[in-house]
């Protein structure tokens, strides 16, 4: 099925660290939202962007809706290790459902 | 708010036997419910759009003869793996979304399905 570019796809840092990912895709969506999924476990929402620029913080978490619409980023800041698992970005387009297309993941591994 | 719940959370079956997934939304009512799978180290592909009251439409290459889908009411849609094989076993994870709400879709926790 079709698929988000989502980069990098993995990564391992240090705790206290910032973090950035980012999606792209070569067409345009309304909206663009960010989960995490831990092992085992379904995807929590962290955050929703609803309008191109639009920026949205979520305690450590920022991210931001590109003006082409075709592309979004995830940061976190200070990162501490209960923030390891996949994240996931998913776009979504208007019709059709309204069903979401999902980006590859990014497995965030922190040492502490 | 928001919650979905799936039902088992995980199931070991014998090959040539049904499966039946529930998925419940608990404080909401779902127009939408979608189902998807995801093997290991990969991302979530969607295998189908439940609505309630009819029939669900299947992406490309899922065979709706073998995964049932049913969307009885507004709170429950059920997914069902029919003559299932080793092939089968993968992770299942259904979203809802609230009718009339935002574009956001909730998940529910998944299903481990393994067919030996």
């Amino acid at each position: 099925g079709q698929q988000l570019n989502q980069s990098p796809q993995s990564m391992f840092i240090q705790e206290g660290e910032d973090v950035s990912m980012n999606c792209t895709s070569s067409s345009i969506f309304n909206t663009w939202l960010w989960y995490k999924q831990d092992p085992g476990e379904g995807p929590v929402l962290l955050i929703a962007l609803y309008k191109a620029g639009e920026l949205t913080s979520n305690g450590r978490l920022t991210a931001q809706f590109g003006i082409t619409r075709k592309d979004s980023f995830l940061n976190i800041s200070a990162s501490i290790p209960s923030d390891v698992g996949i994240y996931f970005c998913a776009g979504q387009r208007s019709g059709g459902y309204n069903k979401l297309i999902f980006g590859a993941g990014t497995r965030l591994a922190v040492h502490p | 708010g928001a919650v979905v719940s799936q039902h088992p959370s995980w199931v070991i079956c014998k090959s040539g036997t049904s499966v039946k997934i529930e998925c419940r939304s608990l404080d909401f009512q779902a127009t939408t419910m979608f189902w998807y799978r995801q093997f290991p180290k990969q991302s979530l592909m969607l295998m189908a759009t439940s609505n309630e009251g009819s029939k669900a439409t299947y992406e490309q290459g899922v065979e709706k003869d073998k995964f049932l889908i049913n969307h009885a009411s507004l709170t429950l849609s059920t997914l069902t793996v029919t003559s299932a094989h080793p092939e089968d076993s993968s992770f299942y994870i259904c979203s809802a979304r609230e009718r009339g709400g935002s574009t956001e879709a909730f998940f529910g926790q998944g299903t481990r399905l393994t067919v030996v």
